[in-house]
């Protein structure tokens, strides 16, 4: 199975701050990482696909990049509704896998 | 618009079976697979498999393949996936998830599944 390691596990940031996540796969997964963002009570909601492909109505302030095994999620202009978790997710290869989540705080 | 509507809350003994449903709606069903994904209370998210409506196939996850069984009833529009033999640690919120080029596009609003002797 591919492993995907989120980093970091949590993060406390500000309104308007620039935030990073980092997903680092175990072996290459080209440009087949997803990006969620899921708020308590919640399902889980697409951000970015392929990498660094917005999910339509998801704002602009959400951006990724990467390829191989390095993937990174990129929240600019934070706002309060950004405070959420955040997990990547690689459809490279079956059993599909996801990181163990980044807990934002803002 | 695309909606994933699951069957409700469930509460069974250790041992016992559940089955839960994914009733699709707003799209063609049969034109993108469904997948289940599972989440401990307080975890992560574990994918645990997917089928193709069109054809009945599946692809589980190594750690269900056997207690776990996907099925479609394309009449209905709606997909089932039953988990056998439960224990404590299957205590999970079990998600259905619309596949869209193999990320999930949608999502169901999620069964809690509770495992209590």
């Amino acid at each position: 199975d591919i492993q995907m390691t989120q980093s970091p596990s949590s993060l406390s940031a500000s309104v308007g701050d620039r935030v990073s996540i980092t997903c680092r796969a175990s072996q290459g997964i080209t440009n087949s990482l997803a990006w969620y963002q899921q708020k308590p009570g919640e399902a889980p909601k697409l951000l970015l696909y392929a990498t660094s492909k917005l999910q339509s109505g998801v704002p602009s302030r959400f951006s990724g990049s990467g390829s191989g095994t390095e993937h990174i999620l990129t929240i600019t202009s934070l706002q309060p509704e950004d405070s959420a978790t955040y997990y990547c997710h690689q459809y490279y290869t079956t059993p599909n896998t996801f990181g163990q989540g980044t807990k934002l705080e803002i | 618009q695309v909606q994933l509507v699951q069957s409700g809350a469930e509460v069974k003994k250790p041992g016992a079976s559940v089955k839960v449903s994914c009733k699709a709606s707003g799209y063609s069903f049969t034109g993108n697979s469904i997948h289940w994904v599972r989440q401990a209370p307080g975890q992560g998210l574990e994918w645990m498999g997917w089928i193709i409506p069109s054809n009945g196939g599946t692809i589980y996850a190594p750690k269900f393949q056997a207690r776990v069984t996907m099925t479609v009833d394309r009449s209905i529009n709606t997909a089932y996936m039953e988990v056998t033999s439960l224990r404590s640690d299957d205590t999970a919120i079990y998600y259905c998830a619309r596949d869209n080029g193999g990320t999930f596009h949608s999502w169901g609003q999620g069964t809690l599944v509770t495992v209590s002797s």
